[in-house]
């Protein structure tokens, strides 16, 4: 089985410059979720969607930063403008919402940004 | 909101003894916890979970235990190897949400 697939896996660009990262949940999974990962702050949660839908977005840092879910299987998180602060790994997760109870997230091997 | 603390933040170990890492949660609402390794360079990996209706989970060398009174969950690894070495996080959820709250995670080193 494919598990959830992130693009690129490494991305260097310019301050100023344009980033989109790239989502594929695992297929059947409902529920897709975009975090962030640094030394200083941990994982960070920054969004996710339930069915396609954005659920809680309070962890988006500020307007700089927007994610879509087009459809099931496909997912954006874009940076415009990028500053140096955002350097960072950042992870796509995904989930079902089948059955009762906490839903285990399944982790993409996450795409390392690095902002000059 | 929910809230995760893990203890300690790093481990050092002998290879063949046993390692634990303690975490503490907040809502006495949170059903499922979940915990990962994540590896240099990956993805967080998930290695064992424990729902609340249970108090403890084995699965080979790792085992996690769960006190709802106390609101706390561990996770044990025993006969330590090189490969076990690792960043390890535990997350807490809601019954009844998705979002995870994750520890703030250990880093594990076993010496050859």
């Amino acid at each position: 089985d494919a598990g959830v697939i992130q693009s690129p896996r490494h991305e260097v660009t310019e301050m100023g410059q344009e980033v989109t990262l790239r989502c594929k949940p695992i297929s059947g999974h409902n529920s897709l979720f975009w975090y962030r990962q640094t030394m200083m702050r941990g994982l960070e949660l920054l969004i996710y969607f339930n069915n396609n839908v954005p659920i809680d977005d309070s962890g988006m840092p500020e307007d700089r930063f927007s994610a879509k879910m087009p459809n099931a299987s496909f997912s954006t998180l874009k940076i415009q403008p990028s500053e140096p602060r955002d350097s960072a790994v950042y992870f796509c997760a995904s989930s079902s919402n089948l059955g009762t109870g906490g839903k285990t997230q399944y982790f993409g091997p996450g795409t390392r940004l690095l902002v000059l | 909101g929910e809230n995760v603390e893990q203890h300690p933040s790093t481990l050092s170990v002998q290879e063949g003894d046993s390692a634990v890492i303690k975490c503490t949660y907040s809502d006495s609402a949170s059903n499922y916890f979940p915990w990962y390794k994540q590896e240099l360079g990956k993805g967080p990996q998930l290695i064992i979970d424990i729902r609340s209706n249970v108090g403890e989970k084995k699965d080979q060398r790792i085992a996690v235990t769960l006190n709802k009174t106390a609101k706390h969950f561990s996770l044990h690894i025993t006969e330590t190897q090189p490969e076990d070495s690792a960043v390890y996080f535990c997350a807490a959820t809601l019954n009844t949400g998705n979002q995870f709250y994750f520890g703030t995670g250990t880093s594990l080193t076993v010496i050859p």
